[in-house]
């Protein structure tokens, strides 16, 4: 069955520095992922999509298939950043997605 | 970007009441809407998956006669908890599909169910 680990419930790091979420996958097919993000009192958002390669708000994401990883990453985290990130598969095929637990980000000043 | 709205946003109701939960796409249609619901500090879980015009697909341990899913049109879908009962007091977030090349699931701001 597929499975999407999130392993850092809470990670915290200073304006400025680097941040690393990570994110774990289970499945045997050609997944798709996703990072979603969710500011405080805002709906979930579609962050970024492995197959667009893009990078957004300084946000990068690159699909590991030999360590199964999809770690979102960002070389200067600002406050703004601060948020709940969802990592997020779909079946090949499917539009169902699982999600991750989530990684609460909180970036002090 | 495309826009999903929920109505109510909040509701309370007495045990052994029904509340339906309307979820529609403002500025596109959708074919496919998903339900999902996120307990207290945990992750989004998918309840169903609601198809137009034909009945929705239920995941794994989901009781579909008790929580009734319409998608009567491509822009509305309703979630009917029926006969609720504190346990059903959750977040239920809908989400709806675009489709096309570039498929984005936008998600609704969720609705907050309080059982009393």
């Amino acid at each position: 069955a597929q499975r999407v680990t999130q392993p850092e419930k809470l990670l915290s790091v200073f304006k400025g520095a680097p941040v690393e979420l990570k994110c774990n996958y289970s499945y045997s097919g050609s997944p798709e992922l996703f990072w979603y993000v969710q500011y405080s009192r805002q709906r979930l958002q579609l962050l970024l999509r492995h197959i667009s390669r893009e990078s957004i708000k300084g946000f990068t994401a690159d699909l590991n298939k030999g360590e199964t990883s999809f770690h979102l990453k960002k070389p200067f985290a600002q406050e703004e950043d601060s948020a709940m990130y969802y990592c997020a598969l779909n079946q090949g095929g499917s539009e169902k997605l699982v999600f991750g637990k989530g990684t609460k980000l909180t970036v002090n000043p | 970007g495309a826009v999903v709205s929920q109505h109510p946003s909040r509701v309370i109701c007495k045990s052994g009441t029904s509340v339906k939960i309307e979820c529609r796409s403002l500025d596109f249609q959708a074919t496919t809407m998903f339900w999902y619901r996120q307990f207290p500090k945990q992750s989004l879980m998918l309840m169903a998956t609601s198809n137009e015009g034909s009945k929705a697909t239920y995941e794994q341990g989901v009781e579909k006669d008790k929580f009734l899913i319409n998608h009567a049109s491509l822009t509305l879908s309703t979630l009917t908890v029926t006969s609720a009962h504190p346990e059903d007091s959750s977040f239920y977030i809908c989400s709806a599909n675009t489709g096309g090349d570039q498929e984005t699931q936008y998600f609704g701001p969720g609705t907050r169910l309080l059982v009393l």
